[in-house]
């Protein structure tokens, strides 16, 4: 059974960075038909996508344009985890953040969220 | 960005009905498309994937339908662990986008 956990810190300053962890259990970061996702989710702009880090021979990433400037998606094979980090940030960051498992065989699908990890921007 | 629209918004319902949701894309997004239901506090859960495989574990009450810009998502008997929040979301195209969310409530 996969889990996926997450950790980070719940307040954040504008400007600063938002970072997050999500440690992989049951499967690999590196897996081949997988792909760990970031998502977030507010009031105001529903569920976002945000970006993805996937080994395919080597890593690529993928990220929304919206946050393409500030955003950072990063493997670490030693740990099995993925982090996120969210450079410049500003209260409409204020979100629900969630790591999930896309399995990218067969159309798709977020089969595996983590916990989700409530960041709120202020000072 | 392909934009997904859900209707109803909002869906009061009865144990034992049988309910439809549709998600309407913006353009072809052949079968690439997912439904999930979230609780307050919890996490989506996929139900349906490539927009008519019911995901490992899902009570075959959860039925998907459609392709191209139609979709729908049929619950034939509706549960008391059924009212939540629903979201479609494509797989088709970076960046990958949800659906604003049907909620059912109960009647």
């Amino acid at each position: 059974q996969v889990q996926l956990q997450q950790s980070g810190p719940g307040l954040v300053k504008p400007s600063q960075t938002l970072s997050l962890t999500c440690v992989i259990s049951g499967d690999s970061v590196s897996s081949n038909s997988a792909a760990w996702n970031w998502i977030r989710q507010s009031p105001s702009r529903g569920l976002e996508w945000l970006g993805r880090t996937y080994y395919r021979s080597k890593w690529y990433n993928d990220y929304a344009l919206s946050v393409k400037s500030r955003i950072t998606i990063n493997p670490d094979t030693s740990k099995n985890q993925v982090s996120l980090q969210l450079n410049s940030v500003t209260p409409e960051d204020t979100a629900l953040y969630y790591c999930a498992r896309e399995l990218t065989s067969n159309y798709g699908r977020f089969d595996f969220w983590g916990q989700g990890t409530l960041v709120t921007v202020s000072s | 960005d392909i934009q997904l629209t859900q209707s109803p918004s909002f869906l009061s319902a009865s144990v034992g009905d049988r309910v439809t949701i549709t998600c309407r894309a913006s353009q072809g997004i052949s079968s690439y498309l997912a439904w999930y239901h979230q609780k307050p506090g919890k996490a989506p859960s996929l139900l349906i994937y490539a927009a008519s495989t019911l995901q490992s574990g899902v009570p075959s009450r959860f039925s998907g339908s459609g392709s191209g810009t139609e979709f729908t998502l049929t619950i034939s008997s509706l549960q008391p662990e059924d009212f939540a929040t629903y979201y479609c979301q494509q797989f088709n195209t970076h960046p990958f986008t949800f659906g604003p969310g049907t909620t059912v409530d109960i009647k």
